[in-house]
């Protein structure tokens, strides 16, 4: 597609349970990253995969946090027995790594955890 | 930590230029300014990018002071449109180890009729 796909747009949770957000990134951009946002805050970094170099999850803020990319192209972020402060706008962004552009943001999941 | 220091909010009247300044006084010689803008309940959007000379583009024209401590976005004509919160950024290029982007608080702009 033209643009970061994400999906769901919205996904409510009952505590305690797991959730997959999925993210495809644009076609040829070889760099992929999470952030998650939530009510009012910034951008937090979650975690960066680049090719097939090991991924930075230096952002990821707890063991219950995984992501992974398939085949260099869609990535899921799973959280495990979610809290309610998971509650937040996670968004995934991609780039052409080795040009300077910009990230290519999508529109974010938003995760409520009830 | 961000590395750059913005306003939290500005105002600017419809159809006039908006100047967003930026302080980055401890950027180093391989480091960027970004720039990009979140407009409520999207993703950030990309605007312009420079490293010492300035820059222009479709959406925004970017300067950066000759030390590189500081810079300025401008919006030539603001539009309502163009209500966003503005976030500028330092990072190393792309030739670099480190390619994540750490956002800040960035600044609330809001184009006033």
């Amino acid at each position: 597609g033209a643009g970061v796909s994400q999906s769901p747009s919205n996904k409510v949770t009952e505590k305690g349970k797991d959730v997959e957000l999925r993210c495809d990134p644009i076609s040829g951009h070889t760099a992929l990253y999470w952030y998650r946002q939530s009510l009012g805050q910034g951008l937090e970094f979650l975690i960066y995969f680049q090719g097939n170099s090991a991924p930075d999850k230096s952002g990821l803020p707890s063991d219950r946090f995984s992501a992974e990319r398939t085949g260099g192209s869609v990535s899921t972020l799973t959280i495990q027995r979610t809290q309610q402060e998971d509650s937040a706008v996670y968004l995934c962004a991609s780039s052409q790594a080795r040009k300077n552009y910009g990230y290519t943001f999508g529109s974010g999941t938003r995760l409520t955890v009830v | 930590d961000a590395k750059t220091t913005q306003p939290p909010s500005m105002d600017c009247a419809e159809g006039r230029a908006a100047n967003l300044p930026c302080n980055h006084s401890t950027i180093s010689g391989n480091e960027y300014v970004y720039w990009y803008r979140q407009i409520h309940s999207q993703g950030p959007q990309y605007i312009i990018h420079g490293l010492k000379n300035n820059e222009t583009n479709e959406m925004a024209s970017l300067i950066i002071t000759e030390d590189r401590k500081s810079s300025t976005l401008i919006l030539p004509h603001a539009t309502l449109r163009d209500t966003a919160v503005y976030y500028c950024i330092v990072s190393p290029d792309r030739g670099g180890s480190n390619y994540k982007l750490t956002f800040g608080k960035g600044t609330l702009l809001t184009v006033n009729p």
